[in-house]
């Protein structure tokens, strides 16, 4: 059965602070792997990851995906209050998105 | 160009009633997609649908829950005797179609049975 966990389920930093979101993952057939950013509402698309080792980079958020060790890594620096959410990674299946739980970030001024 | 629209935003419930949600995909999105999220819970595949077509719907309880999308219209989820394990936000997504793995949320609807 697919499987995505991410790490660690909850986290608190001050702004200003560099963090380091981890999902990795056990999938029979890989497609593709997508970040959404939640917060109390609907989740928004940050980055879509099919190929290894390829960084993809948005303002103060990056990430990248190893298939050989079948992790994903979502970095953000400088955080900001504003980046205080629920992370969620998800993994594509043949029709629909399989998510972990998500990491909850708190930022505090 | 407006997102993934769903209404209502709130729905209140009594045990045994009838719950309607409604989604209207991304313009140019024919593809739509319904998730739930229990409290404290991830997001959870219920239901994928083409135009007139349910294509996976192996996320569904079996009973009580249906989905549609008809050619003219929203996207309607329909749970019938509600009960209170069915309080939860329900997110529809949409994508552009077959071999577009993004999927863009609309902002869902809480459902709260009493």
């Amino acid at each position: 059965e697919d499987k995505v966990v991410q790490s660690p389920l909850s986290l608190v930093v001050h702004e200003g602070d560099t963090v380091t979101l981890n999902c990795s993952y056990e999938v029979t057939n890989f497609r593709s792997l997508l970040w959404y950013k939640q917060e109390k509402k609907a989740p928004t698309f940050l980055f879509m990851l099919t190929s290894s080792g390829i960084e993809k980079k948005s303002g103060r958020l990056s990430s990248i995906l190893d298939k050989k060790e079948l992790f994903s890594i979502l970095n953000i620096t400088a955080t900001q209050t504003g980046d205080s959410a629920i992370y969620l990674c998800a993994l594509t299946g043949a029709n629909n998105l399989f998510f972990g739980t998500g990491t909850r970030l708190t930022v505090i001024p | 160009n407006a997102g993934v629209m769903q209404n209502p935003r709130h729905l209140v419930r009594r045990r045994g009633q009838e719950a309607r949600l409604r989604c209207s995909p991304m313009k140019g999105h024919s593809h739509v997609y319904w998730y739930r999220q229990l409290p404290e819970e991830g997001l959870k595949f219920m239901v994928y649908l083409q135009k007139e077509n349910i294509i996976d719907e192996s996320g569904m309880p079996k009973e009580r829950f249906s989905a549609e999308f008809p050619k003219e219209g929203p996207s309607i989820l329909r749970i019938q005797q509600v009960v209170r394990g069915d309080s939860a936000a329900y997110f529809c997504a949409s994508s552009s179609g077959v071999g577009s793995y993004e999927q863009y949320f609309g902002p869902g609807t809480r459902l709260t049975v009493t």
